[in-house]
């Protein structure tokens, strides 16, 4: 296997609800990566998990809350967000923290009403 | 931090024809170079990247060259098809424990 998986691959959500979105990947890489697209941006990034410890943060607002299960699987948790926060979300991972190369997978575009 | 800027925003090419596009940075600790190609509706690819101790790399229809001294790199993709229309990323870090700044994109468009 050597794909990111994300889903659901579309998210409508209301600033009331709780919704989780999910990444997988069975390559055996040990950093996974949260990034958040808005439409003709570049990426940005927002969490980095390293060995299942977040090990950046940058500066998300705590509506966003991510979390590491294990080695092959991580989550975005979604509570209480403006429509401002629509966005396709990525994820990403690579090998470990000595690898460059990293591998997105396909996004989950996230509308917030 | 770093700062890496990407031209041209758009450009169309016949099929057939190169493409170039070029990426500048500020950080001269940065050492590794990759480019990525975004289409519609679908996450980035990574389709080649350079590390600061080569001046260029070859993959089939794509090259990367980089210019330490000037601080730029460049994408150039030769006989274009267009499945090579996409948005194209360029992007730096400086270490492996960095995170990538991105270019701004390119958006390429192959006309027949």
């Amino acid at each position: 296997d050597t794909e990111v998986t994300q889903t659901p691959k579309h998210l409508v959500m209301g600033m009331t609800n709780k919704k989780s979105l999910k990444c997988e990947q069975h390559m055996g890489h040990r950093a996974m990566y949260w990034y958040k697209q808005k439409a003709k941006k570049p990426p940005e990034l927002m969490f980095v998990y390293s060995y299942e410890k977040l090990s950046i943060n940058e500066s998300v607002p705590s509506r966003f809350s991510p979390e590491c299960p294990n080695s092959s699987l991580l989550n975005l948790h979604l509570h209480a967000l403006q429509p401002e926060d629509s966005a396709l979300y990525l994820c990403a991972s690579k090998p470990g923290a000595s690898y460059n190369e990293q591998f997105f997978g396909p996004g989950t575009r996230l509308t917030v009403l | 931090g770093e700062n890496v800027e990407q031209h041209p925003s758009t450009l169309s090419v016949q099929e057939g024809d190169s493409a170039v596009i070029k990426c500048t940075y500020s950080d001269s600790a940065s050492n590794y170079f990759p480019w990525y190609k975004q289409e519609l509706g679908k996450g980035p690819q990574l389709i080649i990247d350079i590390r600061s101790n080569v001046g260029e790399k070859k993959d089939q229809r794509i090259a990367v060259t980089l210019n330490k001294t000037a601080k730029h790199f460049s994408l150039h993709i030769t006989e274009t098809q267009p499945e090579d229309s996409a948005v194209y990323f360029c992007a730096a870090s400086k270490s492996t424990a960095s995170k990538l700044t991105f270019g701004t994109g390119t958006r390429l468009q192959v006309t027949l």
